[in-house]
């Protein structure tokens, strides 16, 4: 199957910094999205990106699908953004997750 | 937008007893849903793949026998965590996709099982 692979594990910001998180693929995909998981588990779809650039509020992503590569851009962080950042990958219609990006936002 | 609804959300159980876990898609029809576990501080893993009106297909390493899975309807699967285990908690999320078409997964707000 797809493997995922995330970096960095973790990440410490400022708040109002930028940051970039990677998701690698081993294969080529029909589905790739991002998440971001809150503190009470739930996972909170950001983007359905298998490729091109989207753009939602001060998040954007992009996927380059024939390098194997995705990342999510997020600027002028903010406290709230911490949380568990998670990237999955499906080459049908069963996701592989990544191992996650722990972001922490401090003020 | 899609909306699956997952209950309960948290759920406490003795050990040796059933627990019945439901994902529902409240807005649109799945032909496929999924059902994750995910233990603390790691990422989700894919557990079985439900298919409306056929047999689950069940990931390696994951017992039939004890994660019950039905998928009646094409808005409903069930997961039944049978004679449950302190080492069976966890949490537990389902996920589906549209009938219509597209790729697009859908997520439950997940299930916290805790077996005393």
């Amino acid at each position: 199957g797809i493997q995922v692979e995330q970096s960095p594990p973790d990440l410490i910001l400022q708040e109002g910094a930028n940051s970039t998180l990677r998701c690698n693929f081993s294969d080529s995909v029909n589905n790739l999205q991002w998440f971001h998981q809150n503190p009470w588990g739930q996972l909170i779809n950001l983007f359905y990106i298998p490729s091109g650039t989207k753009q939602n509020g001060r998040l954007s992503a992009t996927t380059v699908a024939t390098e194997r590569y995705s990342l999510l851009y997020i600027s002028s962080s903010q406290t709230t953004d911490s949380g568990v950042y998670f990237c999955a990958a499906a080459g049908s219609y069963q996701l592989t997750f990544g191992k996650g990006t722990k972001l922490s936002v401090i003020p | 937008g899609a909306v699956v609804s997952q209950h309960p959300s948290r759920v406490i159980c003795k050990s040796g007893t059933s627990v019945k876990i439901e994902c529902r898609s409240l807005d649109f029809q799945a032909t496929t849903m999924f059902w994750y576990r995910q233990f603390p501080k790691q990422s989700l893993m894919l557990m079985a793949t439900s298919n409306e009106g056929s047999k689950a297909t069940y990931e390696q390493g994951v017992e039939k026998d004890k994660f019950l899975i039905n998928h009646a309807s094409l808005t409903l699967s069930t997961l039944t965590v049978t004679s449950a285990h302190p080492e069976d908690s966890s949490f537990y999320i389902c996920s589906a996709i549209r009938r219509t078409g597209g790729t697009e997964a859908f997520f439950g707000q997940g299930t916290r099982l805790t077996v005393v």
